[in-house]
């Protein structure tokens, strides 16, 4: 199993550009998240997602955008990049909604917006 | 302001020495978990804790939940250079689900 994939690894964006950050697991979980982690904050969840076609926000949803059309996919969408979310982001996953399960994390994507 | 606060933010030490990282909140947990951190990768998950007072030791590594079930401790007994990383505290609300509200973390650094 590859676990949780993240692509791409780094990124640079101007302003205003959209763009997509594109998570995969091969795990066969329901559970996947996004987080983002910034300098002193620890990580912030940004959307989740508790099975295919159902996803919530989390407590920094402004400015994403997220699907999930596959137990497998869970891609997150900037629409338009702004230098406030330059940050590294984080694709998560787990089994099962119980709080003690084991959540998995990408290796991340590091996102630079100029 | 954050959800859980950790303690010390940066902590640097030599080879062999003792340490306690704390992750302290005002809320109720139903669940904790510690993660660590290297750099270039996402955290891996180091144990998980659900009773008030549970006590899980991961060979030098002791963690505690606290009784009333909003804070918990991470001790590294005779610390290594392979234990240096960042260690995060993260935990479950049963009014959040398996939603995650993570610290800030604690970057260790220990020296040969």
């Amino acid at each position: 199993n590859a676990g949780v994939t993240q692509t791409p690894k780094f990124q640079v964006l101007k302003t205003g550009q959209s763009m997509t950050l594109q998570c995969a697991q091969d795990m066969n979980h329901e559970y996947m998240s996004w987080y983002r982690q910034d300098p002193g904050m620890g990580l912030r969840l940004i959307h989740y997602s508790v099975g295919a076609g159902i996803t919530d926000q989390g407590e920094v949803p402004n400015g994403y955008n997220v699907s999930r059309s596959t137990t497998e996919d869970f891609p997150l969408r900037l629409l338009s990049a702004a230098p406030s979310q330059t940050s590294v982001y984080f694709c998560a996953s787990h089994p099962w909604v119980t709080g003690t399960d084991t959540q998995y994390f990408g290796p991340g994507t590091r996102l630079t917006v100029l | 302001t954050q959800l859980l606060e950790q303690s010390p933010q940066f902590l640097s030490i030599q080879e062999g020495e003792n340490l306690t990282v704390y992750c302290n909140s005002s809320s109720v947990f139903s669940s904790l978990q510690w993660y660590r951190q290297e750099p270039g990768e996402g955290p891996v998950l180091l144990v998980t804790v659900v009773t008030g007072g549970e006590v899980k030791k991961l060979k030098r590594l002791t963690f505690q939940f606290g009784d009333a079930r909003k804070d918990s401790s991470l001790h590294i007994t005779a610390a290594q250079p392979g234990d240096t990383g960042l260690y995060l505290c993260a935990g479950a609300r049963e009014t959040s689900g398996s939603r995650l509200t993570f610290g800030e973390g604690t970057q260790l650094t220990v020296n040969p």
